[in-house]
């Protein structure tokens, strides 16, 4: 069975400060990966993917993630944050040999940006 | 924007109680999922249909929990009778096909079991 790790339940940082979050998932097959966001009061919402191709992956809002097979990471990085990034992170996967679209997801990271 | 609908966004039953859920998902959507989000954790996936069949209800409790999709649109989850460790929040999501697509989620109703 697969499993997803995020090492930081919490993290508080300042603004304009670097943000990286940490994802290792457990799977010996090939597998998609994908980082869910849910901002104070909404709902889950994708942040990016990783299907294939480029490992360096960019998603929305200067949001960027790298998956490194050997390491079986997937860490989601921003170079500068604002105070509105501050929500709860998951990180996904889903396997692309088992049928359906099933999502494992990681416990979540709280991160809490301080203006 | 189509979003996935969900109803109703709280809900307060005592144990022992019938409680149901319900979701519409974004219009064309084939593949429905039900998730189960318990505080501080992940969601973790309840059930899966593809129109009206489930695909996957291996983590369904299915003593005390159901689901269905009867006409492959909206979707009903019920858990009778519910228990303290329900308390949790459903999220309901779609994705246009079961084979890999970016899966939609709705806002989620929120259960507690007093």
């Amino acid at each position: 069975a697969q499993s997803v790790s995020q090492h930081n339940h919490h993290v508080i940082l300042s603004e304009a400060a670097s943000l990286e979050l940490g994802c290792n998932y457990s799977y010996g097959g090939t597998v998609n990966l994908f980082w869910y966001v849910q901002y104070p009061g909404q709902h889950l919402q994708l942040l990016l993917k990783y299907f294939s191709g480029d490992p360096l992956v960019k998603g929305i809002k200067g949001f960027e993630a790298e998956f490194i097979k050997s390491k079986f990471s997937f860490n989601l990085r921003k170079p500068s944050v604002q105070w509105s990034d501050t929500a709860e992170y998951f990180c996904a996967v889903n396997s692309r040999e088992a049928a359906g679209n099933k999502l494992t997801f990681g416990g979540g990271t709280r991160v809490l940006v301080k203006p | 924007e189509a979003e996935v609908a969900q109803s109703p966004r709280y809900k307060i039953t005592e144990k022992s109680q019938a409680v149901a859920f319900w979701c519409d998902p974004i219009s064309g959507h084939a593949t429905l999922y039900w998730y189960r989000q318990i505080l501080g954790q992940g969601p973790e996936l309840l059930v899966q249909f593809q129109d009206e069949s489930v695909v996957d209800d291996s983590q369904l409790p299915k003593d005390r929990f159901s689901a269905e999709r009867l006409k492959g649109v909206d979707s009903t989850l019920k858990i009778q009778p519910a228990e303290l460790g329900d308390s949790a929040m459903y999220l309901c999501a779609s994705s246009l096909m079961s084979s890999v697509n970016e899966q939609y989620f709705g806002p989620g109703t929120r259960l507690t079991v007093t």
